[in-house]
């Protein structure tokens, strides 16, 4: 199957400042990618949709101007937490499909603790 | 999408005894219907999925089932292993785009050896 990465895995920060998060495709190209914030023994929660070239669709009660989204290539999303809180300490995840109508591939997910 | 509602929320079987985990959704509108295995630390990974136009899909010990009239579909894993044990997802969208899905509630699946 295809692969999605992540980088960082895992992400410690102060309060206050910002993080950057990278979704990769690694063995296709993908204008569309998702990101996802999963809280612990909780669902996956849909945050906002990436758009290679435009800007990203955010689902209802997501703050556009904190969770940054930047789709700069087919092969990468990247997710910024702007001035973190201890409340945005979760698991954030990526998907992408290869193409129209077929599966989509998470990523390993990024563990962010604000301190 | 729209709500997805799973159960049971925690699962516990013995070794070689059958899981069945169910979901219902409200969005008469979807029509793609995955499943996904997420272990402790990772993300998701899809395990099957099935389209409305069929009501039944197996691939070896996992089968899942539709019904599209009472909006429920269930996860079926057959002799169950103790790698089996995780959190597993239902999930609904629509097939016609980039996969999109809402996702329900989450079941953990413990496999007792």
């Amino acid at each position: 199957g295809a692969v999605v990465s992540q980088h960082p895995s895992r992400v410690i920060c102060k309060s206050g400042t910002s993080v950057k998060i990278e979704c990769r495709s690694l063995d296709f190209q993908a204008t569309t990618m998702f990101w996802y914030r999963q809280f612990p023994k909780q669902s996956l929660m849909l945050m906002a949709t990436s758009n290679e070239g435009s800007k990203a669709t955010y689902e209802q009660g997501v703050e556009k101007d904190k969770f940054l989204i930047n789709h700069a290539s087919l092969t990468l999303s990247t997710l910024t937490v702007t001035s973190a809180h201890p409340e945005d300490s979760s698991f954030y995840i990526c998907s992408a499909s290869r193409q129209l109508n077929t599966e989509a591939f998470f990523g390993q997910g990024t563990r962010l603790t604000v301190v | 999408g729209e709500n997805v509602e799973q159960h049971p929320s925690t699962l516990s079987v013995q070794e070689g005894d059958s899981a069945v985990i169910k979901c219902t959704y409200s969005d008469s509108a979807s029509n793609y219907f995955p499943w996904y295995k997420q272990e402790l630390g990772k993300g998701p990974q899809l395990i099957i999925d099935i389209r409305s136009n069929v009501g039944e899909k197996k691939d070896q010990r996992i089968a899942v089932t539709l019904n599209k009239t009472a909006k429920h579909f269930s996860l079926h894993i057959t002799e169950t292993q103790p790698e089996d044990s995780a959190v597993y997802f239902c999930a609904e969208g629509f097939s016609g785009g980039y996969q999109k899905v809402t996702f329900g509630t989450g079941t953990k699946l413990q496999v007792i050896p």
